[in-house]
């Protein structure tokens, strides 16, 4: 079965930084591309990163861009989401999700964690 | 980035009725849209993609069609698991979702 699971949200001031990380199981990691995505109840879902099976391609919403850095450790089977310089925007559940080897869609989503930038 | 619009927000049926809800980009995105169901404190889940595909799992009663800027998701003979927000999501470019459609008794 596969699962995703997120950890490292949390309550963290503006200007601070978080680092989330996603437990992959059930399927082979490596083979797969990721992505985040994240959900406000006012904006909705919104595409945040994405990062291919060999971590060669890197791309970011310019929402973020220059303040989030995603990367993954394929031996460990987990993706990372490093997040520095946090506004009040970013305050969002973030997910894990797996991109369908054929689809360009997004297959397999974790259960989220709750990021809330305040102070 | 590509604007998807999403039609209606909301909608009231009942159990047995069929439902449509309508996707519009703002550009051609050829047949790169997928659709969600994303059920209260739940992550979304995969319906159906590029345009008609049907996850696996998913019951035949969930269907897609359109291309270009427009598409259709319709549930047919609604069952009361299928009340939840749906989402439609082009994957042509940068990927962005539309504003989801809440399904309601």
């Amino acid at each position: 079965e596969v699962q995703l699971v997120e950890s490292g949200g949390g309550l963290v001031q503006p200007g601070g930084s978080l680092r989330l990380s996603c437990a992959a199981s059930g399927f082979n990691f490596g083979s797969y591309s990721m992505n985040w995505v994240r959900q406000t109840p006012g904006k909705g879902l919104e595409w945040v990163s994405y990062i291919s099976d060999s971590s060669s391609t890197i791309s970011y919403a310019d929402s973020v861009r220059g303040r989030f850095t995603i990367s993954r450790d394929n031996a460990r089977n987990s993706l990372y989401l490093q997040m520095n310089s946090l506004r009040a925007e970013d305050t969002a559940v973030y997910y894990c999700a797996r991109e369908m080897l054929t689809g360009n869609c997004l297959d397999y989503w974790g259960q989220g964690t709750l990021v809330t930038v305040s102070s | 980035d590509i604007q998807m619009t999403q039609s209606p927000s909301s909608l009231s049926a009942s159990v047995g009725d069929r439902v449509t809800i309508t996707c519009r980009a703002s550009q051609s995105i050829s047949r790169y849209l997928n659709w969600y169901q994303q059920k209260p404190e739940k992550a979304p889940k995969l319906l159906i993609y590029t345009v008609s595909g049907l996850q696996s799992g998913v019951p035949s009663r969930f269907s897609g069609s359109g291309s270009g800027t427009d598409f259709t998701l319709t549930i047919n003979s609604l069952q009361p698991e299928d009340f939840a927000t749906y989402y439609c999501q082009q994957s042509y470019s940068t990927p962005t979702f539309g504003g989801g459609t809440k399904v309601e008794i």
